[in-house]
């Protein structure tokens, strides 16, 4: 068990760039979520896979965001026009058959 | 509206203590109950768990102390270490109907224990 891992593990951008960030489950969970997670709060949900399928979106989950899971493996988040605003921790985290959710280490994103 | 209330925001105990850290929610259909731990800079990492039909749970040193009626539930850390000082969050879950058990957050609680 390699338990998650998240790519890279700190971005930093300007206002208005694309950035995408990659999150790879631990490899028997088939169900896979986003969260975001700002300064001095708990994260919050963004998003959910299972498998491939895209099945849950956050409100949080504006028209600029969007997230893959080609295959059932890999996952990945991007984020368009870059804001301010959207500089926090990206976490990843995938669930075992007991819906246990482990997390990564996440991304830390700094808008500039 | 936030669904989970957290307290208290911070808390310093001396090693050896207990610490205690409470939650309430709003949500009766929560059906899971999860704590986690948080160091600076790393992801939430899964301390301990538990369902609604269970009243208390030990692991080690942490215990999960749950109170249906009254929609709370609590964490205790026997004999605190230094190694414990982290931010402790935390969850609750219920299935969504789309699919998820997204975790529903409180908004933290940083230990610090002293020597």
């Amino acid at each position: 068990d390699t338990g998650v891992s998240q790519d890279p593990r700190h971005k930093i951008t300007k206002r208005g760039q694309n950035v995408t960030f990659r999150c790879d489950p631990i490899s028997e969970h088939n169900r896979l979520y986003w969260y975001r997670q700002t300064l001095g709060q708990g994260p919050e949900f963004l998003t959910y896979f299972q498998n491939e399928a895209q099945l849950e979106k956050s409100r949080l989950l504006s028209d600029r965001f969007s997230a893959e899971r080609p295959k059932g493996s890999f996952s990945t988040l991007e984020i368009q026009r870059t804001e301010q605003g959207d500089s926090a921790m990206y976490l990843c985290a995938s669930t075992n058959r007991e819906n246990e959710q482990f997390f990564g280490p996440g991304t830390r994103l700094t808008v500039l | 509206q936030q669904q989970v209330k957290q307290s208290p925001q911070s808390l310093i105990v001396q090693k050896g203590g207990i610490s205690i850290i409470n939650c309430a929610y709003e949500n009766t259909a929560f059906d899971y109950f999860p704590w986690y731990q948080q160091f600076p800079g790393k992801g939430p990492a899964l301390l301990i768990a538990i369902r609604p039909d269970v009243s208390e749970k030990k692991e080690g040193r942490f215990t999960i102390s749950f109170n249906k009626s009254a929609k709370q539930f609590s964490l205790h850390i026997m004999d605190s270490q230094p190694g414990d000082s982290a931010t402790y969050f935390c969850a609750a879950t219920l299935y969504s109907g789309a699919g998820s058990y997204q975790l529903t957050f409180g908004k933290g609680t940083k230990l610090s224990v002293i020597p």
